[in-house]
This record gives C-alpha cells, structure tokens and sequence, in this order.
C-alpha cells in the first residue's frame, strides 16, 4: 500500500459546482497533513493545512478522519481558476520533518 | 515573506556532462532544504534533506555520488547532477524550512527543469 494515495482524476466539473476529494494514508503515526495546489509545470503551493476539528477557508474545507486514515478537500462553488492538480500531503513521522506527496487529483473546471 | 528561489529555472545539458541548481531562501534563514524530484504524472519524490553545515541525508535509492548537495550557508543549498544522463531529466524543486518555523511547513522554489541530451 502506498504511503498516500489519491485519485489521480481527472475530475471535470462545471463552474459553480462543488467537488471534493479524499485522500488516504498508511501511517498511523503521521501527525501533520496538508494539501497544497500545484499547477502545471510549476511548484506547489500550500492551499490548507489539515486540523483534528476540520478547518475552513473560504470555499475550501478540509477534514480529517484519522480512524480511517483519510483526509478530504471539499472545493465549494467551484471557479475556472481553481483548475490544477491538489496535493495531499502526510508527514511520515520519520523524523527530520519530511512529508510524503501524494501523486496529487487533477481538478478542471469547465465554463 | 518566505520567498525561495532556484536558479536556473531551465537548463539543456549534453550527457555526461555536470548541472548545478541552486536554492536560495531570500528573506528568511533556513536550517534545513529539501530537494525533490517530479518526473511527469508522477508524485513529488524526496530526494534528499540538507541542513546546513553538515552532510546530507539522501533517501534511500538516491545515489549520493551522483547527486551532490552543498548546504554552505542557511540561506543556499546546491545540488550538483554529476555525469548527467537522459534518465536524469526531470523537474527539480527545493523547498527551504524556516528556522522558526513549523515543524512541517516548508516553502517550495519555482523549480529547474533539467533536459539531458
């Protein structure tokens, strides 16, 4: 079993649709998630970190269920500008603060 | 704030031959960067840890003869691709970890993308 695991997608949606995606980890012992956005042939960039009481901004909510390992993004009235790929991402708990990626859910937003 | 650059953002070398790629924190001092590698479709891979003054820590499968990291100063890490091949083209990223920061936030380079002829 992979480390984190995503749909890769790609998930196509309408404007103003809502869409959400899970992502599942291995270790039980990671304490820290996130999910950040990279878009095409650039670098990621930190979209949310991921709390035990579930956090919100804006359209964006996240949630975690650490009895089945899994985090969630939910994107709400989704815009064109929200296309790209997210990334979730679980500190391994393997000391010197490293985070495993996963392989990230391609999102498009269609007019 | 917490801006991090890589230098180049591109580069075409001929195989065999040697690249260096520079990350840069410009406003913050960073104790430990990351260097990672995203071949196409895939996930970002974690290539190596570098702190500062002291040997890098290469993940497993990383050879560290052929992939050199310098961390001479908290605000530069170098990694230097030796004897590069075709199998080597890939899209390098460093992320830089603020000294007070976090303990997993890390902020990320624009990234190099090297082509090896």
């Amino acid at each position: 079993r992979k480390e984190v695991e995503q749909d890769p997608g790609p998930f196509n949606v309408p404007e103003g649709a809502t869409v959400a995606f899970n992502c599942t980890y291995s270790n039980s012992a990671s304490q820290s998630f996130f999910w950040y956005r990279q878009d095409c042939r650039k670098e990621p960039k930190l979209l949310m970190s991921v709390y035990s009481s579930g956090n919100e901004d804006g359209r964006f909510t996240a949630q975690l269920n650490r009895a089945s390992q899994y985090i969630s993004l939910l994107i709400r009235d989704s815009k064109l500008s929200d296309s790209a790929t997210y990334l979730c991402v679980v500190d391994n708990s393997g000391g010197y603060q490293k985070v495993t990626f996963g392989i990230g859910t391609k999102l498009q937003v269609i007019p | 704030g917490a801006v991090v650059s890589q230098h180049p953002s591109w580069v075409i070398c001929k195989s065999g031959t040697s690249v260096k790629i520079e990350c840069r924190s410009l406003d913050f001092q960073a104790t430990t960067m990351f260097w990672y590698r995203q071949f196409p479709k895939q996930s970002l891979m974690l290539m190596a840890t570098s702190n500062e003054g002291s040997k890098a820590t290469y993940e497993q499968g990383v050879e560290k003869d052929k992939f050199l990291i310098n961390h001479a100063s908290l605000t530069l890490s170098t990694l230097t691709v030796t004897s590069a091949h075709p199998e080597d083209s890939s899209f390098y990223i460093c992320s830089a970890k603020e000294l007070a920061g976090e303990p997993y936030e890390q902020y990320f380079g624009p990234g190099t993308r090297l082509t090896v002829t």
